[in-house]
């Protein structure tokens, strides 16, 4: 299995629901990361994490919170979001930040398309 | 910040040859160059990389320059089915780990029929 699979594959929420998304791999692969893109804009990182803990987490506001309850899954919790929001999530994943190899690359799945009202 | 530059766009015949430059010219001796395509509305492909060597798959060809300052992406028969954007990016390789991909605003390329 060489797949990365994100669900829901489209969202449309309100500004005070609360939803998630998901993102699973089962490549073995102990980095995920959570990428947001913009219409006609390249993606931008969010979060990155390495061995189920967070490594990196690019100022992004709390009304996203990231979570990965194991190594093979990556949710992402939206809470009180804006307009602005909306976006396509991309979900990747890779071998692993610590000790990695230089054909380490990233695996993307199809992402999810977010929109905001 | 990208520490890559590309053109905006570029446009190519099905069947010939589509030659995609890239330009790194501050790249380190630990960074690799690793190019990705992304089709409408689908997540980034991998579809090749390269430290100084030129490196080919069955995707693509790598060239990357002697001084390391610029590479070169080949498809060596583009179809139709190659209309994306190909992004260019340096990705430090370190003893303690990878860095993550940093997107910049990338090459739209477009085969025409």
């Amino acid at each position: 299995d060489t797949e990365v699979t994100q669900t829901p594959k489209h969202l449309v929420m309100g500004m005070t629901n609360k939803k998630s998304l998901k993102c699973e791999q089962h490549m073995g692969h102990r980095a995920m990361y959570w990428y947001k893109q913009k219409a006609k804009k390249p993606p931008e990182l969010m979060f990155v994490y390495s061995y189920e803990k967070l490594s990196i987490n690019e100022s992004v506001p709390s009304r996203f919170s990231p979570e990965c309850p194991n190594s093979s899954l990556l949710n992402l919790h939206l809470h009180a979001l804006q307009p602005e929001d909306s976006a396509l999530y991309l979900c990747a994943s890779s071998q692993g930040l610590a000790g990695g190899q230089e054909s380490d690359g990233q695996f993307f799945g199809p992402g999810t398309r977010l929109t905001v009202l | 910040d990208a520490k890559t530059t590309q053109p905006t766009s570029m446009d190519c015949a099905e069947g010939r040859a589509a030659n995609l430059p890239c330009n790194h010219s501050t790249i380190s001796g630990n960074e690799y160059v690793y190019w990705y395509r992304q089709i409408h509305s689908q997540g980034p492909q991998y579809i090749i990389h390269g430290l100084k060597n030129n490196e080919t798959n069955e995707m693509a060809s790598l060239i990357i320059t002697e001084d390391r300052k610029s590479s070169t992406l080949i498809l060596p028969h583009a179809t139709l089915r190659d209309t994306a954007v190909y992004y260019c990016i340096v990705r430090a390789t370190l003893r303690v780990g990878n860095t993550p991909l940093v997107f910049g605003k990338g090459t739209r390329l477009s085969v025409i029929a």
